[in-house]
């Protein structure tokens, strides 16, 4: 089986400081783990993924995330966030032997000016 | 390069009635997946396609859903009769390696 969970329903920053949507998650076999981002009207566009390697993986507008197995954690960073970030957040996983996504249920962002 | 499209965006249906969704992948993408979003919980997984053969359809609520992908390139979902618990959006969404892309999706209203 795998899950994820998204502990945050609602993150909210100020424009400019550090971003974290946090994500945690549970598979049988070596994790496969992306991000995706949800704006309004819009549909899912792929941010980022960890499949190997290095535990930090940088993706699309500026954001990263870091991977760490002993936490079973794959949390979402941006150093400086902005308005236009403010958006629907999922964190999904597969098993390295299949392909379907398990997503977590979701965390939406909103940066203040 | 095209993105994962589908169509209609949005479906509004009454209970009973028949609805058909279209999705058409990026091309050359032999993995097609459907996944849906009821009443804003999480994304869950529907079926997977692998070319025209049923890889994976575990995620498949009831017969009343049923999938094709005739000649392994644009893929249909039909939900014949629709229910109330059906309302929800529909993602399509293509891979030819590990990450998936996402259509826009399909917004089904059944009243």
């Amino acid at each position: 089986a795998q899950s994820v969970a998204q502990p945050e329903d609602q993150v909210n920053v100020a424009e400019g400081n550090p971003l974290t949507v946090k994500c945690t998650y549970s598979v049988s076999g070596n994790p496969y783990l992306f991000w995706y981002v949800q704006y309004p009207n819009r549909g899912l566009q792929f941010l980022l993924k960890y499949i190997t390697g290095d535990n930090l993986v940088k993706g699309s507008y500026g954001f990263e995330a870091e991977f760490n197995k002993s936490q079973t954690s794959f949390h979402l960073k941006k150093p400086s966030a902005l308005v236009s970030d403010s958006a629907l957040y999922f964190c999904a996983v597969r098993d390295s032997g299949r392909y379907k996504l398990s997503f977590g249920a979701g965390t939406t962002v909103t940066v203040r000016a | 390069e095209a993105g994962v499209t589908q169509f209609p965006s949005h479906s509004v249906i009454e209970k009973g009635q028949t609805v058909t969704l279209r999705c058409d992948p990026i091309s050359g993408h032999d993995n097609l997946y459907w996944y849906r979003r009821v009443m804003g919980k999480e994304i869950k997984f529907l079926l997977h396609f692998v070319k025209e053969s049923k890889q994976d359809e575990s995620g498949m609520p009831n017969n009343r859903f049923l999938a094709e992908r005739t000649g392994g390139t644009y893929s249909t979902l039909k939900v014949q009769p629709a229910e109330l618990e059906d309302s929800g959006v529909y993602f399509c969404a293509s891979s030819q390696a590990n990450e998936q892309y996402f259509g826009p999706g399909t917004r089904l209203t059944v009243t």
